[in-house]
This record gives C-alpha cells, sequence and structure tokens, in this order.
C-alpha cells in the first residue's frame, strides 16, 4: 500500500541552525500538508500546499518556516534559524483531493533542538 | 477555547470492555477525521466521515452533524487497542483535539 514516508526519522541541530526535513508524499496526491507535535501537546497545523503554492499557513508558519516541492516527488519544510520552542514532532500529511478525502500521515521528524 | 474537545482525555479499561470516546465542534465541517497515535508517535487515519456512522472492524465512528458531535467506539477491547485517539476536524486542514489516551489492561 502507498504510504508517505519522511526523513530523518530524527534530527538534531544547535540553535539558529537551518534544518529541512524531507517527506515524500504519495505519487498521485496533490494536496500536502505540514504538521506539528510539541512534546505532550496536540497536534498543530502549519501549512498547506497546492499546484506549487502555499494554498493555507498558520500564525506558528512565519518567515522562519518555507516550504518547497523541488521536483516532483519530495515536499520538504525548511526552518531557517532553529529555535528551542522548535522542538517538536513534524508530520507530513498529503490527500488526493482537499475535502472529500483523508490524509494520509508520514511517520513523523522528531526534531530536537539544543 | 479549543475549537474541538473530546472526552475523557484518558480512560482506561478492562480487556473486552466497550469504549466510547467523544468529541464535539464548535463550527462546521466539511468532514470529521479520527486518528490513532501510537505511543511511537505515528498517525494513522481511522476514518473520515461527514454524516452517519462508518465502521471498519471492531471500530464504529458516528456523526450527528446538528449537534456537532461525533463518537467513536470499540467493540471487544484488546490491549493492541491502547493509543491516543484523537478527533480533528476538515475543512480544508485539520484542526485536532487534544485527544483521549486510551490503555486496555488484559
Amino acid at each position: 500500500e502507498p504510504e508517505v514516508t519522511q526523513t530523518p526519522s530524527h534530527q538534531v541541530t544547535q540553535m539558529g541552525q537551518e534544518v529541512i526535513l524531507r517527506c515524500v508524499p504519495i505519487s498521485n496526491h496533490l494536496y500536502f500538508y505540514w504538521y506539528r507535535q510539541i512534546l505532550g501537546q496536540k497536534v498543530e497545523f502549519l501549512v498547506s500546499f497546492y499546484n506549487n503554492e502555499i494554498s493555507e499557513k498558520s500564525e506558528i508558519f512565519d518567515d522562519q518556516f518555507s516550504v518547497e516541492r523541488p521536483d516532483g516527488s519530495n515536499f520538504t519544510l525548511k526552518i531557517r534559524s532553529t529555535k528551542l520552542e522548535d522542538s517538536a514532532m513534524y508530520f507530513c500529511a498529503s490527500t488526493a483531493l482537499t475535502s472529500t478525502d483523508t490524509q494520509y500521515f508520514g511517520p513523523g521528524t522528531r526534531l530536537t533542538v539544543l | 477555547k479549543n475549537e474541538v474537545e473530546q472526552s475523557p482525555q484518558n480512560l482506561t479499561a478492562q480487556e473486552g470492555e466497550f469504549i466510547t470516546i467523544n468529541c464535539s465542534y464548535s463550527v462546521g465541517i466539511s468532514a470529521l477525521h479520527w486518528l490513532q497515535q501510537h505511543p511511537g508517535g505515528g498517525i494513522v487515519s481511522l476514518f473520515m466521515l461527514s454524516s452517519g456512522k462508518k465502521k471498519h472492524g471492531r471500530l464504529i465512528a458516528t456523526i450527528n452533524i446538528q449537534e456537532k458531535h461525533s463518537s467513536l467506539h470499540i467493540t471487544a477491547s484488546h490491549p493492541r487497542d491502547s493509543a491516543v485517539y484523537i478527533c480533528a476536524r476538515r475543512n480544508e486542514k485539520l484542526t485536532f483535539g487534544t485527544g483521549t489516551r486510551l490503555t486496555i489492561i488484559p
């Protein structure tokens, strides 16, 4: 069964460093999402992406964050200058359609900022 | 105020018991998701529903659009059902509830 994959599974970085989290959505899907979950808290929406542009973003998704689909398969989340509070689990998800289809989640990347 | 409220926050039950987890939301939706989060953190979609009822194995999800309420039921619960169950309302993005931590004791 097709699945969403994410790399790396765990990333440790120093505060102020740039990180890129990578996702490979399901191949025929058109809509892509990033979510994050700070330890012990609920999952929060970051950004949705369709047709090579951001369709919606939350207030968490400030100028330090960016997303890109550099080729036909990868979907990346970049954090330019990481802060301690960026430590969280980051989940990528994809759907074939927006409001009529299930979102499929990747296994997540645990980001630890020291 | 959280737009999606779940109850209970924690639930411990004996193996075999019938489990009900409730979800209420405050604004209209296109659909509601029920998800399962395993102890390792991975998230699996269980159901997406916009009306009525869906069943998959021992899991049943119901939704009442007028009352803005959904329930997830587990019949004949088993220790492997132990996980965090999350409801999320769907417009384009998902807005998540805080989750219900379910522990099934053998």
